[in-house]
């Protein structure tokens, strides 16, 4: 059974910019839920979606935004980029609402 | 007040050894899970284990076990017979809530990073 994946690996932007990063859950799982890990931050959490819904979302401005598409991937979008931006991002799926099961993470730096 | 403390930012061992990373926990809900998971330099999140608050025997995983106690709100995970690939950061997480709740989402400690020693 494949895991987790996301993408990109890494993903390098300069301030103001947008950022898009990808996930795909384990097949038939219909929770995604978006992490930040941020250095001395420790991980937070920032979006849950099920079944193409919002479902919750963490302490975060909403320039980070997301969606679940139709097939269960997920999205998210973090529009005008500052530099406290840069994190690793992890995504994790769930059968709803058993134990998540984390993708590689997403490295994003903003310059 | 923090959820979720963790308060060994670093441990050794020695290799073959069994070593316990501390967790304790703060929740009203009376139904919530607890999890450890193991997250090497290439940054993915394992999972290792889970606690549920109901259970009413400690979790095992092969070489891991969990030692819960839910009156003390700990929930210390235990490693037996340690291996040079369990070098790395082990955080607790919570999830509260049961099958009726609203929230989802795990709330993460600050982290161990455990290094066993050859």
């Amino acid at each position: 059974e494949a895991g987790v994946t996301q993408s990109p690996t890494h993903l390098i932007k300069t301030r103001g910019q947008q950022a898009t990063l990808r996930c795909s859950p384990i097949s038939g799982h219909t929770s995604v839920y978006w992490y930040q890990q941020a250095l001395g931050l420790g991980l937070q959490f920032l979006l849950w979606y099920d079944e193409g819904e919002e479902r919750n979302r963490g302490n975060f401005p909403p320039r980070f935004s997301g969606r679940q598409f139709p097939n269960y991937s997920s999205e998210l979008n973090v529009n005008a980029l500052e530099l406290e931006d840069s994190a690793l991002y992890l995504c994790a799926s769930s059968r709803f609402p058993n134990t998540q099961y984390f993708g590689p993470g997403t490295r994003l730096t903003v310059l | 007040a923090q959820k979720i403390t963790q308060t060994q930012p670093g441990m050794f061992v020695q290799e073959k050894e069994a070593v316990t990373l501390d967790c304790t926990y703060d929740t009203s809900d009376p139904s919530y899970g607890l999890f450890w998971y193991k997250q090497p330099s290439s940054g993915e999140m394992i999972f290792l284990i889970y606690q549920g608050s109901y259970d009413q025997q400690n979790a095992t995983e092969g070489r891991y076990s969990l030692n819960f106690q839910k009156a003390r709100k700990s929930a210390n995970l235990v490693i037996s017979a340690s291996q040079l690939g369990d070098s790395a950061m082990y955080f607790c997480a919570m999830r509260e809530g049961g099958a009726s709740g609203s929230a989802r989402q795990l709330t993460f400690g600050s982290g161990t990073q455990l290094t066993v020693l050859p």
